[in-house]
């Protein structure tokens, strides 16, 4: 499998409801982000969460990251329909390269 | 906020043809990146630059491509004889001195479509 790889690929849960993302990952890492992308759009940043760090908090999203497994979960609370978009992880292990995963969708209904 | 600004938006171009896709990274930014993303398809590293050198490129970023900085500010993304499997949006990002792992900033994209 690829680097990087989150599930669910798809996720629709109703206004309201918490979504919760997952990401594996291959290598060692210094450290593991999150970037959101609205259909057509650029990247926009979310949360870094460092190799030495279990978890992150930043408003309505928590991070974790589990380096014994080589995983990384994003949690939304209270989701709102503004929130409908990919979300991505990507891992930056040494070098200069940050590798993505596929991504996953998610539909916030409203 | 400064953010990371890119030209153009969107470009058409004939397969064959060369283009150059510009971006302009946050002043005090010292590491730039390029990367594209196919249609529905993840994101990919194209390449990484640093202190006027590449630093790292992935096995996508051949012969074809070629990357500079020719002034203080603009980064840009050379692509010779464009090919149809090159459409993609090409984003560009950069990150902050001194902490090359940090957040990386992104542009808004531009959109290459090869015809």
């Amino acid at each position: 499998s690829q680097q990087g790889e989150e599930d669910p690929q798809a996720l629709s849960i109703q206004e309201g409801e918490n979504a919760t993302m997952n990401c594996s990952y291959k290598t060692s890492i210094n450290n593991l982000q999150w970037y959101r992308q609205n259909s057509g759009r650029g990247l926009v940043h979310l949360i870094l969460i460092r190799s030495n760090e279990r978890e992150k908090h930043s408003g309505r999203l928590r991070v974790t990251l589990d380096t014994s497994k080589k995983s990384s979960s994003l949690l939304i609370t209270a989701s709102r329909a503004a929130d409908t978009a990919s979300y991505f992880c990507a891992n930056e292990g040494g070098g200069f390269k940050t590798i993505f995963g596929a991504g996953t969708r998610l539909f916030v209904k409203a | 906020e400064p953010e990371v600004t890119q030209t153009p938006s969107h470009q058409v171009t004939q397969m064959g043809q060369e283009v150059i896709l510009r971006c302009v990274p946050i002043s005090n930014h010292l590491y730039f990146y390029w990367y594209r993303q196919i249609l529905g398809q993840k994101v990919e590293f194209l390449v990484s630059f640093y202190n006027n050198e590449i630093s790292e490129k992935s096995e996508i970023f051949d012969d074809q491509f070629s990357v500079e900085r020719p002034d203080g500010s603009n980064f840009t993304l050379k692509i010779r004889s464009t090919k149809l499997e090159d459409s993609a949006m090409y984003f560009c990002a950069s990150s902050p001195p001194g902490q090359r792992t940090d957040t990386q900033y992104f542009g808004p994209g531009t959109r290459l479509t090869v015809l």
